[in-house]
């Protein structure tokens, strides 16, 4: 959607390992967003970008990394996975702080 | 703790009826405000956003916002079965935030034939 693609859409890992999710946008947007969905936690903000190396933490970042190297990549690292971090990861991009976001189609990661 | 609120539901309402949703919102700083539709197992789609004290509408949606109750709410008129998904209401944290999002837990609407 909106020239987001997510990869990969499933992974199954297991603990203690890294894992590295990937956002790759064709839109050239500024800003770029990692997000998690739990049930009864709805959508929360992992990290964000507003720029090439341009990086800050959302409301859950404990044990995620990201990385923005290029404009259209946006890369999302569990150091060392854990239990407590299965669940489904969306991407999204906007052009401005004010604008609404569009998201990927979401990563769906189970760690065992 | 800045928070948006939402009820869960499920909402059930006739084809054809008025579906009407509602969310509040802790933070009084906070200008944009979006509704976004999600099926099951899909990501969250955009429907509705809105910055303004007032109704804005778009085809059989309207959004309103009241900033100084802090609610914001979606009326989908017509409503049809394909309606039928989870609708989050989302709302930046004030100003200067580089675009941060709080999102409620939506509601889950039910559209019967």
């Amino acid at each position: 959607d909106a020239g987001i693609t997510q990869s990969p859409r499933h992974k199954v890992t297991e603990t203690g390992t890294p894992v590295t999710l990937r956002c790759h946008q064709t839109e050239n947007h500024r800003y770029m967003y990692w997000y998690r969905q739990d049930p009864g936690h709805g959508l929360r903000l992992i990290h964000y970008s507003y720029g090439v190396k341009d990086t800050d933490k959302g409301e859950v970042s404990d044990g995620y990394s990201v990385s923005r190297s290029k404009t259209e990549d946006f890369l999302l690292t569990l150091e060392s996975a854990t239990s407590s971090q299965t669940s489904v990861y969306f991407c999204a991009i906007s052009t401005g702080e004010r604008q609404p976001q569009h998201f990927g189609d979401g990563t769906r990661l189970s760690i065992l | 703790q800045k928070e948006v609120e939402q009820n869960s539901g499920p909402l059930s309402v006739p084809e054809g009826a008025i579906a009407s949703l509602n969310c509040t919102y802790s933070d009084r700083g906070s200008q944009s405000f979006f509704w976004y539709r999600q099926y099951s197992g899909k990501s969250p789609e955009l429907i509705m956003f809105i910055y303004s004290n007032g109704d804005k509408e778009d085809g059989r949606f309207t959004a309103q916002l009241n900033k100084a109750s802090q609610y914001v709410s979606l009326l989908i008129r017509d409503s049809q079965p394909s309606d039928s998904a989870t609708y989050l209401c989302a709302v930046n944290i004030g100003p200067g935030n580089t675009g941060k999002l709080i999102f409620g837990q939506g509601t889950t609407l039910q559209v019967k034939p």
